[in-house]
């Protein structure tokens, strides 16, 4: 089963606006973290942010936590056609990371 | 440093066959997990393994294996393959629980 839901399902926007993605996940975790994936090829780690942590940032990323709300999103600043790709959340609770079914961003010349 | 490496790239087997899948680590890395990806899914967890102990099992059947060797490599097993073995096979590594993982490109399985 998968713990992690992403919205929207699948996002576009023009090159240059931010994008928006949020996860919702169930039960209590350790950390979450945030993948991109280009055209089903391997997982690239984007950030992790821990349980105790509210906002983290790397360079254009933001990701922001609600452990109250069992909730997270990830904010892509200022976008560019390399952003195209999926992008996951992953709960990380002892002996698993589970995933949710990710977010498909197409970026708009 | 070298990333996380897997092989074969790609695999094509008939249904009933076995097949096995290799994996190795970021050096210095113990923790080894495998996953599983449908086309148009997430990846679902198969295996964890940390100091070559199985450390989490994710829900597949036990037609799916896995082992860790001395050096950290991992094999992952798949006996009687079904048409919906099919998928992209994911291996990933990380130092320390609760650390960031980092994937290899993975192995693409496709069963005839």
């Amino acid at each position: 089963s998968q713990q992690g839901e992403e919205d929207p399902q699948a996002l576009s926007i023009q090159e240059g606006e931010n994008a928006t993605m949020n996860c919702s996940y169930k039960t209590s975790i350790n950390n979450l973290q945030w993948y991109r994936q280009n055209s089903g090829r391997g997982l690239v780690h984007l950030i992790l942010i821990r349980s105790n942590e509210r906002e983290k940032h790397s360079g254009r990323l933001r990701v922001t936590l609600d452990t109250s709300k069992k909730s997270s999103s990830l904010l892509i600043t200022a976008s560019r056609a390399a952003d195209t790709a999926s992008y996951f959340c992953a709960t990380d609770a002892r002996d698993k990371i589970i995933f949710g079914k990710g977010t498909r961003l197409h970026i708009l010349p | 440093d070298a990333g996380v490496t897997q092989s074969p790239t790609h695999l094509i087997k008939t249904r009933g066959q076995h097949v096995t899948l290799r994996c190795s680590p970021i050096s210095g890395h113990k923790s080894v997990s495998w996953y599983q990806q449908v086309l148009g899914q997430g990846p679902q967890f198969i295996f964890q393994y940390y100091e070559k102990e199985e450390r989490g099992r994710g829900n597949f059947p036990d037609r799916f294996s896995a082992r860790q060797f001395p050096n950290y490599s991992s094999e992952l097993n798949v006996n009687a393959l079904l048409l919906g073995d099919s998928a992209l096979y994911l291996c990933a590594s990380r130092g320390a629980a609760y650390n960031e993982q980092f994937f290899g490109p993975g192995t693409r399985l496709t069963v005839l």
